[in-house]
């Protein structure tokens, strides 16, 4: 059973298209996280939501959208693909506050490649 | 503002050979964690360990041990005799301790290739 599961894996498409990617987590976990891995193999939050409520959002375009429909999904939309949004994006989740300690180890999807054209 | 350096952007050894990745960290918390993850070239993240600011004890497990060194922020890791399967992206992190914010500020990563 995959823990913390990402569709698709590979995201090929064109500039100016809307595109998301989802995430599903099956560890009771109440934190999940969007992290992007740029072309130099960098890793950088974006967003962070507890409970479905958004905790970190870092300097991110407003193309981009977060949606959590309940604590196990934490889905990515982008609008207005650019050919800057290529990357490998991942998902996380680990215990929120107020779950056993400790804490704070996330585990991590498996990442969607997107290719933007 | 928390950061993480890891300075070794690439390293190649020779199998069996014994290898260190250094990582230092900055932070004005007194309560954080460390963590070391693992990317193989499949491109998933691994974690391997996390460690808190109050233990100091280094820690062994099988071929890999730590080291962790508040008095030079370090927490460096070290795998013995190396193999093959060793190879990959090897990340350190850093995220506080308090509050809702668990993010993890993440180094540069060390390439490590183990050759035959």
């Amino acid at each position: 059973d995959t823990a913390v599961s990402q569709t698709p894996k590979y995201l090929v498409t064109q500039m100016g298209n809307d595109k998301s990617i989802k995430c599903e987590q099956n560890l009771g976990h109440d934190t999940m996280y969007w992290y992007k891995q740029d072309s130099k193999k960098f890793l950088k939050i974006m967003f962070s939501y507890n409970n479905k409520e958004l905790i970190i959002n870092e300097t991110v375009p407003n193309r981009f959208s977060p949606k959590s429909p309940d604590k196990a999904h934490l889905n990515l939309h982008i609008n207005s693909l650019e050919l800057g949004d290529s990357a490998v994006y991942f998902c996380a989740s680990s215990e929120g506050p107020g779950q056993s300690l400790p804490a704070n180890i996330q585990y991590f999807g498996a990442g969607t490649r997107l290719s933007v054209l | 503002a928390q950061k993480v350096t890891q300075a070794q952007t690439e390293i190649s050894v020779v199998e069996k050979e014994d290898v260190t990745l250094d990582c230092v960290y900055e932070t004005r918390d007194t309560t954080y964690y460390l963590f070391w993850y693992k990317q193989p070239p499949s491109g998933e993240l691994v974690f391997l360990i996390r460690r808190n600011s109050f233990d100091e004890q280094n820690e062994i497990s099988g071929r890999y041990s730590w080291n962790f060194q508040k008095s030079t922020s370090s927490f460096n890791f070290t795998i013995t005799a190396s193999q093959v399967v060793d190879s990959a992206v090897y990340f350190c992190a850093l995220s506080d301790g308090s509050g809702s914010a668990r993010q993890l500020t993440f180094g540069s990563g060390t390439q490590l290739t183990v050759l035959p």
